[in-house]
């Protein structure tokens, strides 16, 4: 079992819509948790962290729920340009916070 | 800042020669990271530094594999030999102990063993 899952995807939406990313994690020891964003042929980049309260950033909307061990992450009002794969990452924190990668999500937002 | 450089972008190379994948963090960042990533197992961690310092190698492949560190400004990912199973694309990624969680990327090696 992979330390981190995520449904492939892709998703394909029409601008404007809602769309709704999971993911699990296997080690309970994780710490810390984020979003990155990685378009096609290019680097991931850190879209936002994960919070237990749950945080929103714009249209961004991330959520942590440590008993079941899932992350999920909310897109309203989607736009051509969020169309991306999106990766889901748990840390053991502390320094050096190795991350461990989930393998992403992909996003197709069309008109 | 220029952030992460990576060198050379794409790597073409024939089965049983050595590859050496160049990294220069980001100027002032004390963790440097290597990662992989394939369609198949995703990103993968190989190894971190930190000041300089190896400090956990436990994701390198196998002994063909090796990493250093020779300053806080550069570091190698060297594979010797190289087989058809290494093409990847490479990622070097740097953070500083104040934003540790917040990793940087270079643009990546995409290495193509023949």
């Amino acid at each position: 079992r992979k330390e981190v899952e995520q449904d492939p995807g892709p998703f394909n939406v029409p601008e404007g819509a809602t769309v709704a990313f999971n993911c699990t994690y296997s080690n309970s020891a994780s710490q810390s948790f984020f979003w990155y964003r990685q378009d096609c042929r290019k680097e991931p980049k850190l879209l936002m962290s994960v919070y237990s309260s749950g945080n929103e950033d714009g249209r961004f909307t991330a959520q942590l729920n440590r008993a079941s061990q899932y992350i999920s992450l909310l897109i309203r009002d989607s736009k051509l340009s969020d169309s991306a794969t999106y990766l889901c990452v748990a840390g053991r924190g502390g320094g050096g916070n190795k991350l461990t990668f989930g393998t992403g999500t992909q996003l197709k937002v069309e008109l | 800042d220029a952030g992460v450089i990576q060198s050379p972008r794409h790597e073409v190379t024939e089965m049983g020669q050595e590859v050496t994948l160049r990294c220069k963090p980001i100027s002032g960042h004390d963790y440097l990271f290597w990662y992989r990533q394939t369609m198949m197992r995703g990103l993968e961690l190989l190894i971190y530094f930190n000041n300089n310092v190896p400090i956990d190698d436990s994701g390198m492949p196998e002994d063909r594999f090796s990493a250093k560190m020779p300053n806080a400004s550069f570091s190698t990912l060297k594979i010797q030999p190289s087989e058809p199973r290494d093409s990847a694309v490479y990622f070097c990624a740097s953070s500083d102990r104040a934003t540790n969680e917040k990793l940087f990327f270079g643009s990546g090696t995409q290495l193509s063993v023949l």
